[in-house]
């Protein structure tokens, strides 16, 4: 099984500013993936991390507002900016191996 | 496109009884599929996963779904719930691209 380590764990942070949450897997994976959990809801996909070109996000999601690095194939970052109470969220990232997608534990985030 | 359905936001049972979270998907070609549970304030974890080999499947800690693609259904089963079973569980099919898209949720509660 892949490990995925994620950090920071949670974090509480003022309004309009921004966090950057780091993701480093144990082996190469091609894709890694960007999730945010709202409270009390499900996963929704931001964005796809592509090693060497530009993130694909999904509707809704925008790179101004959720920029993301993937400069090797090991390690990704997300960055939430210009945060606001609205983007207090669980922000998860994955990647598949085989069959299987392995998840970070994921960061706690509460904007004030 | 792909999608999942689950049927139920809540199940109670009580302990020793069985359990049954329903799952219906949509999918162009044939997916693969997953159950994940999320215990609170911690991270996701695969309880099994269907990738077209055999239609029952077994996963961890007694959990088992069948795959039945004349119902479209992927519903996750349990002969006799456990405290420790009390969870969110999610319904995930995989796109050919390998993201993941969640079903909206059942939280498992039991009962002693």
């Amino acid at each position: 099984s892949a490990v995925i380590s994620q950090k920071p764990s949670r974090d509480i942070c003022q309004r309009g500013t921004s966090l950057t949450i780091q993701c480093q897997v144990d082996s190469q994976v091609t894709m890694m993936f960007w999730y945010r959990q709202q409270p009390g809801q499900s996963l929704t996909l931001i964005a796809t991390a592509n090693q060497g070109s530009e993130a694909t996000y999904e509707s809704g999601f925008v790179i101004d507002k959720f920029p993301i690095s993937r400069p090797n194939l090991t390690f990704s970052t997300l960055t939430v900016s210009n945060m606001s109470p609205e983007d207090s969220s669980i922000y998860l990232c994955s990647a598949p191996r085989g069959t299987e997608a392995f998840f970070g534990q994921g960061t706690r985030l509460t904007v004030v | 496109a792909q999608s999942v359905t689950q049927l139920d936001s809540h199940v109670s049972v009580s302990e020793g009884t069985p359990v049954l979270l329903r799952c219906n998907y949509s999918s162009s070609y044939s997916p693969s599929l997953f159950w994940y549970v999320q215990h609170p304030n911690k991270g996701l974890q695969l309880l099994l996963k269907y990738t077209s080999a055999a239609t029952l499947v077994k996963g961890i800690n007694g959990f088992e779904a069948e795959f039945k693609k004349s119902e479209t259904s992927f519903h996750l089963t349990k002969p006799s719930a456990h405290m420790s079973d009390a969870a969110e569980y999610f319904c995930v099919v995989s796109t050919d691209t390998d993201k993941l898209i969640f079903g909206t949720g059942t939280r498992l509660q039991v009962f002693p």
